[in-house]
């Protein structure tokens, strides 16, 4: 499985826009991209999913560059209900014995 | 609806002592997941199953066991709990293994004293 590292920790103010990269050098051709959030005393949620280029959703977008060896989560116009631990995964789709490795995380902190 | 539930919510244990905690799904999945999470070490894997009647070894095994024996519940076992086994332990479930999107439970806070 591709190692993943992502910056511990980050600040901002509502109303900003924040991206949070995540660096996998050794990813592999059929590896997909994932991330999730954690909020305290819950089960980490699923954000997005990406395999290249750009992929947006309705709270996220995912920006892959060409290399695929990065990849930035973009959360637009930040509230204080972003608060939350933020993890960065790699990992093939139904390989045989796969499960993902979860790291530990970026902690985004947002104020008013 | 209910997703992923998880029995108990909350646990105080005796070095020593026995217990089961119960994940339950709703979803239809095949593939079920136990993690533990402490802090600063993320959530780290303990054993998967990827279809009723199977399980496997993740990477923090040793210690637990487990069962499948429905395809709706994933039952994480502590035989002689250990004051190491603290942590708050989450239950997932995904339509397919690896990168597929895995749905978590809320969670159980367990204390071994």
């Amino acid at each position: 499985l591709a190692k993943t590292t992502q910056p511990i920790s980050m600040d901002s103010y509502e109303g900003q826009e924040v991206n949070i990269t995540c660096s996998h050098n050794n990813i592999a051709t059929n590896d997909y991209i994932t991330w999730y959030q954690q909020f305290p005393s819950q089960g980490p949620r699923f954000i997005i999913q990406g395999y290249k280029t750009k992929v947006t959703n309705e709270v996220a977008s995912l920006f892959i560059p060409a290399d695929r060896k990065s990849s930035t989560l973009s959360l637009p116009r930040v509230s204080l209900s972003d608060t939350a631990v933020y993890y960065c995964l790699v990992g093939a789709r139904n390989q045989a014995g796969t499960a993902l490795i979860f790291g530990k995380g970026t902690t985004l902190s947002v104020s008013s | 609806n209910a997703g992923v539930t998880q029995t108990p919510k909350f646990r105080v244990l005796k070095t020593g002592q026995s217990m089961t905690l119960l994940c339950a799904q709703d979803m239809n999945h095949e593939y079920m997941y136990w993690y533990r999470q402490d802090p600063g070490m993320g959530l780290r894997l303990i054993h998967y199953s990827v279809g009723e009647g199977t399980t496997a070894k993740g990477e923090v095994p040793d210690g637990y066991n487990v069962s499948r024996l429905k395809k709706q519940n994933f039952l994480l076992g502590l035989e002689s709990a250990a004051p190491s086994q603290t942590s708050v332990y989450f239950c997932a479930s995904s339509s397919g293994t690896g990168a597929y999107e895995q749905y978590f439970g809320p969670g159980t806070r367990l204390t071994v004293t």
